[in-house]
């Protein structure tokens, strides 16, 4: 069955220093793998979407993250926080199956401390 | 300018007390879906449609109703609410469903 984890609820970190925000996915078939930020009282934004080419994917705002089929993870990750990342960010997984599903992860807010 | 746009952005009704909350997209994608966002859980899909009169389940159906008479559209029906389906709720389009969708600002929806 497809699923799709995040690891951490919550990530608190300090203004300057590295983010890494976890997602592990299960799947059978081959997957699309995407970020998306949701800012509070806001709608959802795309970061970044890994679709089978490059395994290093570079988003807007700094952001990367990595596909990793041996570990079945896509972490997202920026070297240095800033007060305006704080938000909650989404691991979300399309499968080409059949089924056409889009499964999101239960999310993860970052804080960022002054 | 591209756009989802879902209408009413806030809704308190009471149960039983059919409603809509409209969808509509001026990018001609093909790939129209619903979601519920409940805290704790992410989002939810609802329902999706892959094209004009193909409409499908998602994780959560139950209770709701979708049609897709034209591509622009897609309007998520509680025909009887209950409060269990008090939630915030977005529409999103997309080209295809695995590529990047496009949200709406989101519909905070009571049952009371």
């Amino acid at each position: 069955a497809q699923s799709v984890t995040q690891l951490d609820s919550h990530v608190s970190v300090s203004e300057g220093t590295p983010v890494l925000l976890r997602c592990n996915y299960s799947s059978s078939y081959s997957p699309s793998l995407f970020w998306y930020v949701q800012h509070p009282n806001k709608g959802l934004q795309l970061l970044l979407k890994y679709t089978s080419a490059a395994t290093l994917v570079k988003g807007i705002n700094g952001f990367e993250a990595e596909f990793k089929k041996s570990e079945t993870s896509f972490h997202l990750t920026k070297p240095s926080a800033h007060m305006s990342d704080a938000a909650e960010y989404f691991c979300v997984v399309s499968f080409y199956s059949s089924a056409s599903k889009i499964i999101f992860g239960s999310g993860t807010r970052l804080s960022i401390r002054p | 300018e591209a756009q989802v746009t879902q209408n009413p952005r806030y809704l308190i009704t009471v149960t039983g007390k059919k409603l809509t909350v409209t969808c509509s997209q001026n990018m001609n994608h093909e790939y129209m879906s619903w979601y519920r966002q409940d805290p704790g859980l992410g989002l939810r899909q609802i329902y999706y449609s892959m094209n004009v009169e193909a409409t499908d389940k998602g994780d959560v159906p139950e209770g709701y109703k979708v049609s897709r008479k034209e591509k622009r559209n897609f309007p998520l029906i509680l025909e009887s609410p209950s409060p269990n389906q008090t939630s915030l709720y977005f529409c999103a389009s997309s080209l295809q469903e695995n590529t990047e969708a496009f949200f709406g600002q989101g519909t905070r929806l009571t049952v009371v």
